[in-house]
């Protein structure tokens, strides 16, 4: 089974400081990864999805994920925090099939002025 | 183009009662999912749709139905709330089947079992 986990449930960044959220998968095939913004009382959007074309994927907001092989890893950076990055981001694979999407349990951003 | 749309936005349920959540999307999407979310849980999957007049259950399919008897909506069904199904559901849907395909989410449904 596909998982994924986000390490820090909560990360408070100042204005104009990196963001850096982070997420570790498992998967015994080459995963397909999201990252999803959920704002306040709203649904999620996708930022940017990794699909094997390129380890180096960028989203919108200004926001780009690394896909590491070696380091299972998927994290979310974003060089200048901004007031509006105020969310919670989750993290996600889907399985080989294509018909279920594991997400991780979300970490929030604060971004304190 | 609504995207995905899910009514009611918001419910009261006493313990025992009925209920259905519906989903519609206009854009022709053939996959469409159901979760919910919880606090510290992420999103988890109750069940799912890769077409109309099929079903599969997901993670956490227990103590709910589901039904997709046209393409655009789909519907989740609580035959019998009970507190452990407070919780905030959200519909998805998406292109058949790759995997690298996005999953487009509605404003989601904000439900109180008492």
């Amino acid at each position: 089974a596909q998982s994924v986990t986000q390490l820090g449930s909560h990360v408070s960044v100042s204005e104009g400081a990196l963001v850096l959220l982070r997420c570790n998968y498992s998967s015994s095939v080459p995963p397909y990864l999201f990252w999803y913004v959920q704002y306040p009382n709203q649904g999620l959007q996708l930022l940017l999805k990794y699909t094997s074309a390129a380890t180096l994927v960028k989203g919108i907001n200004g926001f780009e994920a690394e896909f590491k092989k070696s380091e299972t890893s998927f994290h979310l950076t974003k060089p200048s925090a901004h007031m509006s990055d105020a969310a919670e981001y989750f993290c996600a694979v889907s399985d080989y099939s294509g018909n279920q999407f594991y997400f991780g349990t979300g970490t929030s951003l604060t971004v304190i002025p | 183009n609504a995207g995905v749309t899910q009514t009611p936005k918001f419910r009261v349920l006493k313990t025992g009662q009925s209920m259905t959540l519906l989903c519609a999307q206009d854009m022709n999407h053939e996959y469409m999912y159901w979760y919910r979310q919880d606090p510290g849980m992420g999103l988890r999957l109750i069940h799912y749709s890769v077409g109309e007049g099929t079903t599969a259950k997901g993670e956490v399919p227990d103590g709910y139905n589901v039904s997709r008897l046209k393409k655009q909506n789909f519907l989740l069904g609580l035959e019998s709330a009970a507190p452990s199904q407070t919780s905030v559901y959200f519909c998805a849907s998406s292109y058949p089947g790759r995997q690298q395909e996005t999953q487009y989410f509605g404003p989601g449904t904000r439900l109180l079992v008492l």
